[in-house]
């Protein structure tokens, strides 16, 4: 089976933009989960998706947001970006909704950098 | 809320030695998954180990393996034979009901 996917890999904006990435889980998949990766914070939970459903959103501000699609791809969003939106933000997907602690497989990471 | 941390931000290996990392957690769940995940150079993560938490038994997989102390909420990886292979960034992870959540990493060098 094909790996999550992630795209783009590696994206530039200025701040006051808006930028969406996208994620493809790996074939049967129906959970995704975002995080956002920075040096000074670590990895951050910022939201997961079961069949189009948010299921749970970690403490990041409303400017950051998401959304699934009936094959299970999923897209996230932040608008108005700060300096601070700067980071490595990772997707991963997992098989089923069941209690949601199954193992979860990750992308190789979208690199924003904020200019 | 949980919490996850993981004490030594730096570990060195000479290769083909054995090299412990450490992990503590804090859960007021009875009902968890542990896992160790891998960030190589290229920051691809990859999973190392899981461990549910109603299994007594410790996890193993080939070289890895954790003790896992559930009393003691501790969560430990330990690599056996180090290879080069091996260097990256290492981080713990808990998983209840509501979100996975790390530790802050261990980068482990391997020492040829």
């Amino acid at each position: 089976k094909a790996g999550v996917t992630q795209t783009p890999r590696y994206l530039i904006k200025t701040r006051g933009q808006q930028v969406t990435l996208s994620c493809s889980p790996i074939s049967g998949h129906r959970s995704v989960s975002w995080y956002q990766q920075t040096p000074g914070q670590g990895l951050q939970f910022l939201f997961e998706y079961f069949s189009e459903t948010q299921r749970n959103k970690g403490n990041f501000p409303g400017r950051f947001s998401g959304r699934q699609f009936s094959n299970s791809r999923s897209e996230m969003n932040v608008s108005t970006l700060e300096l601070g939106d700067s980071a490595l933000y990772l997707c991963a997907s997992s098989s089923s909704g069941a209690g949601g602690r199954e193992t979860q497989y990750f992308g190789p990471g979208t690199r924003l950098l904020v200019l | 809320a949980q919490t996850v941390t993981q004490s030594q931000p730096e570990m060195s290996v000479q290769e083909a030695e054995t090299v412990t990392l450490s992990c503590t957690y804090d859960t007021s769940e009875s009902d968890y998954y542990l896992f160790w995940y891998k960030q190589p150079p290229s920051r691809q993560m990859i999973l190392v180990i899981r461990q549910e938490a109603y299994k007594q038994q410790n996890a193993t997989e080939n070289r890895f393996s954790v003790n896992f102390q559930k009393a003691a909420k501790s969560f430990s990886l330990k690599i056996s034979d180090s290879q080069l292979g091996d260097a990256a960034m290492y981080f713990c992870a808990y998983r209840g009901a509501q979100k996975l959540v790390f530790g802050q990493g261990t980068r482990l060098t391997i020492n040829p």
